[in-house]
């Protein structure tokens, strides 16, 4: 079947880094993805990885593949008021198909 | 990047009614579309896969005769929400492929809330 598992919530102080995970059962992914959404509004593609990779990195962003373990993790760098959000990681198998999301993980911001 | 925009954006109707969301593509062909749902501090949830020219595939659960989806042309998917109830009140988001991107497009999304 097709799941998508990640933790609800997520406090970091500002200027530290935050890492997100997240865990998928389907084996047969081929596309996993991050979105942002902030409050109220729709959802913002941050990057996405391909399964024959391990890392991706994008500025502040960091994406590790485990494959293996189908473990995904997202780190932000130097974390910032702005990125406060709920954070989305998905998977499809192909590219013009259907998105599974997981549950979000809202990231809070301690000053 | 590709532009999928969606109106309404909020609608409020009266329990009972019929409400129609439209979802287009503005600068690209789209032979499929997906409709997503989203309850208040929940995920997205897939109802389903809109396709140009043939019937929508609907997720289990997703009942197709009171969400009902009309993809009559490459540029625009259509959800009607028949006969709603206040459990139907949510963040409808719709998305679609761009042909040899990797990226899909999604919607703004439109909060309909039935009272």
């Amino acid at each position: 079947g097709e799941d998508v598992e990640q933790s609800l919530f997520l406090s970091v102080r500002e200027g530290d880094s935050s890492v997100i995970n997240c865990t998928y059962t389907d084996s047969s992914s081929t596309y996993l993805y991050w979105y942002k959404q902030e409050p109220g509004a729709g959802l913002q593609l941050l990057t996405y990885i391909f399964s024959n990779m391990d890392m991706k990195q994008d500025q502040r962003l960091t994406v590790l593949l485990n494959k293996k373990d189908k473990h995904l993790s997202l780190r932000i760098a130097d974390t910032q008021t702005g990125d406060s959000a709920i954070y989305f990681c998905a998977e499809s198998k192909r590219r013009d198909d259907k998105i599974i999301f997981g549950k979000g993980t809202r990231l809070h911001i301690l000053p | 990047g590709a532009v999928v925009s969606q109106h309404p954006s909020r609608v409020i109707c009266k329990s009972g009614t019929s409400v129609k969301i439209e979802c287009r593509s503005l600068d690209f062909q789209a032979t499929t579309m997906f409709w997503y749902r989203q309850f208040p501090k929940q995920s997205l949830m897939l109802m389903a896969t809109s396709n140009e020219g043939s019937k929508a595939t609907y997720e289990q659960g997703v009942e197709k005769d009171k969400f009902l989806i009309n993809h009559a042309s490459l540029t625009l998917s259509t959800l009607t929400v028949t006969s709603a109830h206040p459990e139907d009140s949510s963040f409808y988001i719709c998305s679609a492929p761009v042909a040899g991107e990797y990226e899909q497009y999604f919607g703004p999304g439109t909060r309909l809330t039935v009272t």
